[in-house]
């Protein structure tokens, strides 16, 4: 059971350029969510998916485009890099019962970098 | 738009010192987390509390749900240096299971 995982670990873009960070999760979480952590800002919700085929927005979602295909997968896409998206990205994943904050499981993150 | 604001922002500590973390909101939550993250790792739930006025406690860790929901307190008695980290509450549930995150407090005790 490996829980969340994340890929790559560390990634360093040029900006204009396009990336996917890839997450994926073995526990059949219906909700997945991706955020994004930077230096005294706690954690930013920049999407999220209650179920495969449904995802919206969370607090930050300029320049992040996500799908979700499948269950297990939830892919992040950066369209054009620029130097403000440098930061660690997590993905999380939880069972969705409406109305409780259900435990989120979190991956090791990816720490990206753009010049 | 919601707002967890967290305090203090840092503290640094002596082995065997109490400390109090505080996490406040204008906004009523219908839950609240405390997560603990580690350098180069995933944050990792501490505790959920669902309602007003609720204390739960963790070894020497107490969390507290402010009556109103709208804020919420961990206390460590007795701290270790393995309670080093960064502490962050979180406050959603609701329909949508969204969470948002507090700015985050980064606690370091020292031997």
């Amino acid at each position: 059971n490996a829980g969340v995982t994340q890929t790559p670990k560390f990634q360093v873009l040029k900006t204009g350029q396009s990336m996917t960070l890839q997450c994926a999760q073995d526990m059949n979480h219906e909700y997945m969510s991706w955020y994004r952590q930077d230096p005294g800002m706690g954690l930013r919700l920049i999407h999220y998916s209650v179920g495969a085929g449904i995802t919206d927005q969370g607090e930050v979602p300029n320049g992040y485009n996500v799908s979700r295909s499948t269950t297990e997968d939830f892919p992040l896409r950066l369209l054009s890099a620029a130097p403000s998206q440098t930061s660690v990205y997590f993905c999380a994943s939880s069972y969705f019962i409406g109305g409780v904050g259900n435990e989120q499981f979190f991956g090791p993150g990816t720490r990206l970098t753009v010049l | 738009t919601q707002l967890l604001e967290q305090s203090p922002q840092f503290l640094s500590i002596q082995e065997g010192e109490n400390l109090t973390v505080y996490c406040n909101s204008s906004s009523v939550f219908s839950s609240l987390q405390w997560y603990r993250q580690e350098p180069g790792e995933g944050p990792v739930l501490l505790v959920t509390v669902v309602t007003g006025g609720e204390v739960k406690k963790l070894k020497r860790l107490t969390f507290q749900f402010g009556d109103a929901r709208k804020d919420s307190s961990l206390h460590i008695t007795a701290a270790q240096p393995g309670d080093t980290g960064l502490y962050l509450c979180a406050g959603g549930g609701g329909a949508t299971n969204k969470l948002i995150f507090g700015t985050g407090t980064l606690l370091a005790v020292q031997p």
